[in-house]
This record gives structure tokens, sequence and C-alpha cells, in this order.
């Protein structure tokens, strides 16, 4: 069956990066797109960006845009979420979800990333 | 004005209908998006519920009842999640999504409650 496992919480301080992981099984890895999406605590979803394993990146949200970077490594089938320059608001659960025609089925568990000084 | 919008809340008895919607930004037709529903609950990740088109597009997500059901309002610009035969383990956050302009939007989110 389709599995997507995130890597663990992470406690970063303002300025920093953080780097989540996303590995997938149960199919082929270099056919769909997989999708990075966060929610804060108690609200709602906000869609970072995509990347398809094996053309690179499909597209990814302005306000992002130079802090946000999407890689994979399709020898381990594992999808790379990094986002630079950490503030308070980029506390959150970050998701990777499988894309499929214009949307998404599968999600990663989540994993927290607490932006703290 | 937020590109999808839902109710904040919907309340249902057990056994009964419960009609979640999710509107479409006034410059949006809601005729030409495939729109995805996803369920959460406390401390879970989404699960994926069904998306619809058309009458000939319609998929649901692997595990979920035929009790889900979609469809689409033209008159309200909406598309609609209709939950039959409402179970204590429908209780959770309900989202609905779109792909536009090279982006994905999600809606603000129902919290469906069986009373």
């Amino acid at each position: 069956q389709v599995q997507l496992v995130q890597s663990g919480a992470e406690v970063k301080k303002p300025g920093a990066s953080v780097k989540v992981s996303c590995k997938a099984s149960g199919y082929t890895f270099t056919a769909l797109d997989i999708n990075w999406v966060r929610q804060a605590t108690g609200q709602g979803f906000e869609w970072m960006g995509s990347m398809n394993p094996s053309a690179g990146v499909t597209g990814f949200a302005r306000k992002f845009q130079g802090r946000i970077t999407m890689t994979s490594d399709t020898s381990v089938t594992t999808a790379y979420l990094e986002l630079t320059n950490l503030r308070s608001e980029d506390t959150a659960v970050y998701y990777c979800a499988r894309g499929i025609e214009n949307g998404v089925d599968h999600w990663g568990q989540g994993t927290l990333v607490t932006v703290s000084s | 004005q937020a590109v999808l919008t839902q109710p904040a809340s919907v309340s249902a008895s057990p056994g009964a209908s419960a009609s979640l919607t999710c509107t479409l930004h006034s410059g949006i037709n809601v005729g030409t998006y495939k729109i995805y529903w996803y369920r959460q609950k406390p401390g879970s990740p989404p699960q994926y519920v069904l998306s619809y088109r058309s009458e000939s597009d319609i998929h649901r997500g692997s595990g979920d009842p035929s009790r889900f059901s979609g469809s689409k309002d033209a008159s309200a610009n909406a598309g609609i999640l209709l939950i039959s035969g409402l179970q204590p383990e429908d209780e959770a956050d309900y989202y609905c999504l779109i792909w536009r302009s090279d982006a994905y939007f999600f809606g603000t989110g129902t919290k469906v409650t069986v009373l």
C-alpha cells in the first residue's frame, strides 16, 4: 500500500533552516508529484509547492520564493523540503502529499516544526 | 474573500445527512474544477474522501464508504460533499481543495459535529 513516512519533529531558532524528509513506498516514486503543505496549530492548510521526483520542481507558492527548496533522491524514494530563514510564523505541521490529477491523495503523518528563540 | 469558503460548522444527528458546501470565489466558475474533499481528525493527517468534477468523473478514496457523495450547485457556485447516515466516527474537520493557476487552494474547513 502507498505510504509516505516523514522525519521527526524539529525545533529551530529564528533565522535557521529546516529540512524535512518524506520517504515514499508502495508506488512508482517517479511517476507522481510530491506536494508540501503546512498547517499551523488550529488553522487551515497552506500549499507550499510541488515537485516531480524525475522532472524537478513543478511549482511553488510565491510567498515562499527565495526560502524554499524541494529536492528528491530517487535511489531511496525520498523527497525533501528545506525552508530557510525561519521565523516564528513558520511554526506548523508540515505534510508531504502525493499528487494525482489536480489534487492530492495520500499524506504523510506530518512533521512538527517549532521555531522559537 | 478566500478562494474557497466553507461554513465553519455543521451539526446533525446520528443517521441523518450532512451537506457540506465549498463555495468558490465569485470570479471562479465551479463548473470547470475538480473538487477534492478531505477529512481530518484531531492529531491525524488529512484523509482523502473523494473528488468530484461531474457525474462521470467521481473518485472515492480507498477505504471510504459509499455514504459519501459529491456534487456541484452551479447556482451557488459551490461544490458539495454529502454524508449520508451520519456516524459518530464522521465527526471531524472537512476541507475542500482545487488546483487553479498553477497552485493549490484549500477551503477554510468545516467542523462536523454528530450530536
